[in-house]
């Protein structure tokens, strides 16, 4: 079974940073694409970064750019997004996603909430 | 580049049909056939519907469909159910390094 599980989601202050990492299982991670999307409080979804089953091409969001950063390391099965300079309109559950075919969002994780508050 | 236009909600009786409208430019859903639906009960991790603008995953009812004309594309959901009920997002590919969503419809069954 395909499993995505976000963590490292928190409260944070303005300004601060957070870790976010998501743990796959179930399927060859190394093969494919991967994106995390995010949903702020009571809005829509929006595409926040894309980094490809190398590595080696990385896309962001022009609302995180510069101040996000995503990782992956194949061995471990894992995707991560640094998260910096956090504002209170990055307050959002942000979901760790599989991407079997680069224009399509196929596999989910539940998501982790980050809260930037003071 | 703005996100892309969906009405905030819809509705409909068990066993009739809906269709949720996604309205872009000719840069994401009229420039590309990379248009993609999902499915998302709150609490839960969404889930792809359709994708490239007709196609559905396998494990996807056919009560399902998918459609485009020119900057506009829609879902539509025949035959609705309870489990029916949830928000529905659009989404579009919009070129390298971009992809992009609307901003959801809340579907009710009455």
């Amino acid at each position: 079974e395909v499993q995505l599980v976000e963590s490292g989601g928190g409260l944070v202050q303005p300004g601060g940073s957070l870790r976010l990492s998501c743990a796959a299982s179930g399927f060859t991670f190394s093969s494919y694409e991967m994106s995390w999307v995010r949903q702020a409080p009571g809005k829509g979804l929006e595409w926040v970064s894309f980094i490809s089953n190398s590595g080696s091409i990385i896309y962001y969001a022009d609302s995180v750019k510069g101040r996000f950063t995503i990782s992956r390391d194949n061995a471990k099965s894992s995707l991560y997004l640094q998260l910096n300079s956090l504002r209170a309109e990055d307050t959002a559950v942000y979901y760790c996603v599989g991407q079997w075919l680069l224009q399509r969002f196929d596999q989910w994780g539940q998501g982790t909430l980050v809260t930037v508050s003071s | 580049q703005s996100a892309l236009t969906q009405p905030r909600s819809v509705s409909g009786s068990p066993g009739q049909s809906v269709t949720i409208s996604c309205t872009g430019t000719s840069s994401d859903v009229g420039g590309y056939k990379y248009v993609s639906w999902y499915q998302h009960h709150p609490g839960k991790a969404p889930k792809l519907m359709i994708y490239d603008v007709t196609k559905r995953p396998s494990g996807v009812p056919d009560r399902f469909s998918g459609s485009k004309s020119g900057n506009t594309a829609s879902l539509t959901i025949s035959g609705l159910q309870a489990d029916d009920e949830a928000d529905y997002y659009c989404c579009s590919f919009a070129g390298v390094s971009t992809w992009l969503f609307g901003g959801g419809t809340k579907l009710t069954v009455l």
